[in-house]
């Protein structure tokens, strides 16, 4: 069975430019999730999809990341414009179903570097 | 105060040692604790679930203590395949999301 998948592994961009980061989660995985990881900084959650209706997104940043996921399959995270903060490791998790010590399983991350 | 505090380590460690890291968590409403691990540059894979009762799972045992909001992961006869960053996760009430330490680095040596 295949994993969660991201795309791009990494992506470099300068400040101000737009960039799209796609998550394809594990089939039949309804639960999916954004974090990212910032230089000598913890995981921190961003999102939560069930389906494709946003569940949670307390961790959204600010209103430069939008992030969707129409008919509740992959999703896609979109940062507009970029900045320097923003640089940092993408990661995207599914889960198969809600409630405690529900296993999220990780995909590989997306590595963004805005210059 | 951060919600999940983890000693940074590095942790360096010779072959069939046994080591011990601890993680504590502020929200005592926490309703589910977990030890990922995660490989340089790779992405955070579940190691372990911690159950309230205490769970052993191989070379690795976890314990959970609710009254002190404790968790720990305990690792008997390290191999140097263990190398890797540790990383304690809770999971707060009401929300499916995962709160991550900054994690452990351990470094097993021949």
């Amino acid at each position: 069975e295949a994993g969660v998948t991201q795309f791009p592994s990494h992506s470099v961009i300068e400040k101000g430019q737009t960039v799209t980061l796609r998550c394809d989660p594990i089939s039949g995985h309804d639960n999916l999730y954004w974090y990212r990881r910032v230089m000598g900084k913890e995981i921190k959650f961003l999102l939560h999809f069930v389906k494709e209706s946003k569940q949670d997104e307390s961790g959204m940043p600010n209103n430069r990341f939008l992030a969707e996921r129409t008919g509740g399959t992959y999703s896609t995270l979109k940062v507009q414009p970029a900045e320097l903060e923003d640089s940092g490791v993408y990661f995207c998790a599914s889960s198969q179903a809600s409630g405690a010590y529900n296993e999220q399983f990780f995909g590989p991350g997306t590595r963004l570097t805005v210059l | 105060r951060k919600e999940v505090e983890q000693d940074p380590g590095p942790f360096n460690v010779p072959e069939g040692a046994t080591v011990a890291f601890n993680c504590t968590y502020s929200n005592s409403a926490s309703q589910s604790f977990f030890w990922y691990r995660q490989d340089c540059r790779k992405e955070p894979k579940l190691l372990m679930s911690v159950y309230s009762s205490g769970n052993e799972d191989g070379r690795f045992t976890a314990q959970l203590n609710r009254a002190s909001q404790y968790i720990s992961l305990l690792i008997r006869d390290s191999k140097l395949s263990d190398s890797a960053t540790y990383l304690c996760v809770v999971n707060p009430p009401g929300f499916q999301k995962l709160v991550f330490g900054t994690g452990t680095r351990l470094l097993v040596s021949p």
